[in-house]
């Protein structure tokens, strides 16, 4: 069975574009988040969108933004890209929602972004 | 205060040590707790689950005392490829999302 699978894996922007970051998860899961990994950091959380709606939001401008589709895909884009927005962007999926939360998020391989 | 605060290390220790990491977390109502490890440029793994009770899985048990919120994580007999980033993890009472610390690096040397 197919994992999360996220793409691009590697991409470079200068600073000022815009970046669409794609994610699909384990068939059967209906829960996307998006977390950011700095180096040397643990992962952030962005966001959580679970049956399409945006169950959650971390603490990130308003540059971010994302949105979940019928097939349970998701997108994460980022506009006016800084310097600071250099990271691995982790999709993960879940079984869980809002309440009933293991803890376990199957996370993909993430899209390792270069912004200079 | 960071939420979740964990020694970054890294620990270097040699094949068949016994090592533990902590990590304490600063919101006491949080609701669950887990330790993920990521291998190095790769992503996160669930690697358990915290109880109060304690928590066993082969060479690796985890604890948590909420009292003291205070996470933690004992590898037994260690193997090289335990080597990894081992993650403290939180959830908090508003349950949608995961808050991890920064990591704590293990390196088992032969």
């Amino acid at each position: 069975d197919a994992g999360v699978t996220q793409s691009p894996t590697h991409l470079i922007k200068t600073r000022g574009q815009h970046v669409t970051l794609r994610c699909s998860p384990i068939s059967g899961h209906k829960s996307v988040s998006w977390y950011q990994q700095v180096l040397g950091q643990g992962p952030q959380f962005i966001f959580q969108y679970y049956e399409k709606e945006e169950r959650g939001r971390g603490n990130f401008p308003d540059r971010f933004s994302a949105r979940q589709f019928p097939n349970y895909s998701s997108e994460l884009n980022v506009n006016a890209l800084l310097l600071g927005d250099s990271a691995l962007y982790l999709c993960a999926s879940s079984l869980w929602g809002h309440t009933e939360n293991t803890g376990e998020l199957f996370f993909g391989e993430g899209s390792r972004l270069t912004v200079l | 205060r960071k939420e979740v605060e964990q020694d970054p290390g890294p620990f270097n220790v040699p094949e068949g040590a016994t090592v533990a990491f902590n990590c304490t977390y600063s919101n006491s109502a949080s609701q669950s707790f887990f330790w993920y490890r990521q291998d190095c440029r790769k992503e996160p793994k669930l690697l358990m689950s915290v109880y109060s009770s304690g928590n066993e899985d082969g060479r690796f048990t985890a604890q948590l005392n909420r009292a003291s919120q205070y996470i933690s994580l004992l590898i037994r007999d260690s193997k090289l490829s335990d080597s990894a980033t081992y993650l403290c993890v939180v959830v908090p009472v508003e349950g949608n999302k995961l808050v991890f610390g920064a990591g704590t690096i293990l390196r088992v040397k032969s």
